[in-house]
C-alpha cells in the first residue's frame, strides 16, 4: 500500500533553474494538495485539484505551476527557481468529501535554491 | 472562513507528565477538525478526528482531544508523556473546498 508517494526526496537548484516535484497516489483520491512548509510557519497551500483537469490555486501560488492530466498524478512545476523557494514541500491526497477528509501525505521533498 | 490557532510554539514536559497542546478554531459552520503529528523528516499523520459523533476522540498513541464548542477548542492531551512522542503536531480544520488549513504547529520535547 503505497499510498502517497513522492519523488525526489532531495534536491538542490540553482536560481533560475526549473524543475518538477512529482507526486501520486494509489488511492484514487479526488482531491490533492501541494503545501510548503517552513519552520515555524506551518503548511502554507500552494495549489490543491479536486479532480483530474482541475485545479485552482491555495494560499501561496506564485512562483509555481500544477497540471492533473489522471486522478493519480499532481506534479507541482517550479520554473524560475528563487531563493525564497526553499522550503520543504508535501503533496496530499484526501477522498470524496465529508468527515472522512482526512490527508494523506507523502514523506516531502526537501528543496533548497542555492 | 475556517482558520485554526495553535498556542504555544513549543512546549516542554518530563517524560511521564501531561501532556497539553492547546488548538481554537474559527468556523462558521460545525467544523471538522483534526491533530496532525510529524516526528523529523517525515511527512503528517492523522493522530486522531472530530466529526460531530462524539465531542470526546481517542487517536493513536493514547492521544485524545475533546471538541468544545462553548470555547472553540479542540486540545490535545496524554496523560503521560513518552520519549517517543517528542514531535511536531498540527491541529487543522477543514475549510472550503474540502481544503485542510493547518495552524502553525506545536513541537514537543520530552524531558527524560
Amino acid at each position: 500500500n503505497a499510498g502517497v508517494t513522492q519523488t525526489p526526496k532531495f534536491r538542490i537548484l540553482k536560481i533560475g533553474q526549473s524543475m518538477t516535484l512529482q507526486c501520486a497516489q494509489d488511492m484514487n483520491h479526488n482531491y490533492m494538495y501541494w503545501y510548503r512548509q517552513d519552520p515555524g510557519m506551518g503548511l502554507k497551500l500552494i495549489y490543491y485539484s479536486v479532480g483530474a483537469g482541475i485545479t485552482d490555486k491555495g494560499e501561496v501560488p506564485n512562483g509555481y505551476n500544477v497540471s492533473r492530466s489522471t486522478t493519480e498524478d499532481f506534479p507541482l512545476r517550479l520554473e524560475l527557481a528563487a531563493p525564497s523557494q526553499t522550503s520543504v514541500y508535501f503533496c496530499a491526497s484526501s477522498g470524496q468529501g465529508g468527515g472522512n477528509t482526512e490527508a494523506f501525505f507523502g514523506q516531502g521533498t526537501r528543496l533548497t535554491v542555492v | 472562513a475556517q482558520s485554526v490557532t495553535q498556542l504555544g510554539s513549543h512546549v516542554s514536559v518530563s517524560e511521564g507528565a501531561l501532556v497539553l497542546l492547546r488548538c481554537n478554531y474559527s468556523s462558521s459552520v460545525p467544523p471538522y477538525l483534526f491533530w496532525y503529528v510529524q516526528y523529523p523528516n517525515q511527512g503528517l499523520q492523522l493522530l486522531l478526528k472530530y466529526t460531530s459523533a462524539a465531542t470526546l476522540v481517542k487517536g493513536i498513541n493514547g492521544f485524545e482531544a475533546e471538541f468544545k464548542k462553548s470555547e472553540t477548542s479542540f486540545h490535545l492531551t496524554k496523560p503521560s508523556a513518552h520519549m517517543s512522542d517528542a514531535a511536531e503536531y498540527f491541529c487543522a480544520v477543514l475549510g472550503g473546498g474540502f481544503k485542510t488549513i493547518f495552524g502553525a504547529g506545536t513541537r514537543l520535547f520530552v524531558k527524560a
